[in-house]
């Protein structure tokens, strides 16, 4: 069966920092993978999904960004958070469906 | 620009009682809409609606779509503690590649009083 891991499970960061979240998808061959972020307990914003290696797009401008290095690692990154970087990041992997499977997530507080 | 609206925002009900969610939807081109669940950490997927009027059930969560009026309810009868969490309604957009993006709504929280 399929498992998704994201790592750290809480952060706190300086704003200025920089940043690196990890999401790792066993059990499955070429996924599709997404980050989201979510505020406040709401609804989800993608900030970026890849179909592949190296494939990345970017559906938010903002100072974050992914790259996709390995099959199955997802990496988000930032080289300067700021304090609205603050927020719920979820990972999360589909195949050729519609229905996406998500990671347990990613706490950051950005003081 | 695809949008997903859901009502209520938030909801307190007492155990045992019947909640409906709603979700209403804005899309380009439908594809289908996906129902989840959201307690402390990661959504759980509970349902995909492709057709209208076809009732999708699971113990006692069940849910319908409407595709000529553009919605989707989600029913919980005889509610627990354990249904109270955030339930989220999602419609894929367009696709790139194989990719198919989410669009959320904001989300109800449902919480459950003993």
């Amino acid at each position: 069966s399929q498992t998704i891991h994201q790592w750290p499970a809480t952060l706190v960061q300086p704003v200025g920092s920089p940043l690196s979240l990890e999401c790792t998808v066993e059990g499955t061959s070429n996924p599709n993978l997404y980050w989201y972020r979510q505020a406040a307990g709401r609804g989800l914003q993608l900030l970026f999904y890849s179909v592949g290696i190296g494939q990345i797009s970017s559906e938010v401008p903002q100072n974050l960004s992914a790259s996709r290095p390995q099959d199955r690692q997802f990496i988000l990154s930032s080289k300067k958070l700021l304090l609205s970087d603050s927020g719920f990041y979820l990972c999360a992997w589909s195949s050729n469906t519609y229905e996406q499977y998500f990671g347990p997530g990613t706490r950051l507080t950005v003081t | 620009e695809d949008k997903v609206v859901q009502s209520p925002l938030s909801l307190v009900v007492h155990e045992g009682d019947t909640v409906t969610l709603n979700c209403s939807y804005e899309v380009t081109n439908f594809r289908s809409l996906l129902w989840y669940k959201q307690e402390k950490k990661a959504p759980t997927f509970l349902f995909m609606l492709t057709s209208s009027g076809i009732e999708k059930k699971s113990g006692r969560l069940s849910s319908i779509l409407d595709k000529k009026e553009l919605f989707s309810i989600l029913n919980i009868t005889a509610t627990q503690t354990g249904d109270s969490a955030i339930y989220l309604c999602a419609v894929p957009g367009d696709a790139s590649g194989s990719a198919r993006q989410l669009t959320f709504g904001s989300g109800t929280q449902l919480t459950v009083l003993p």
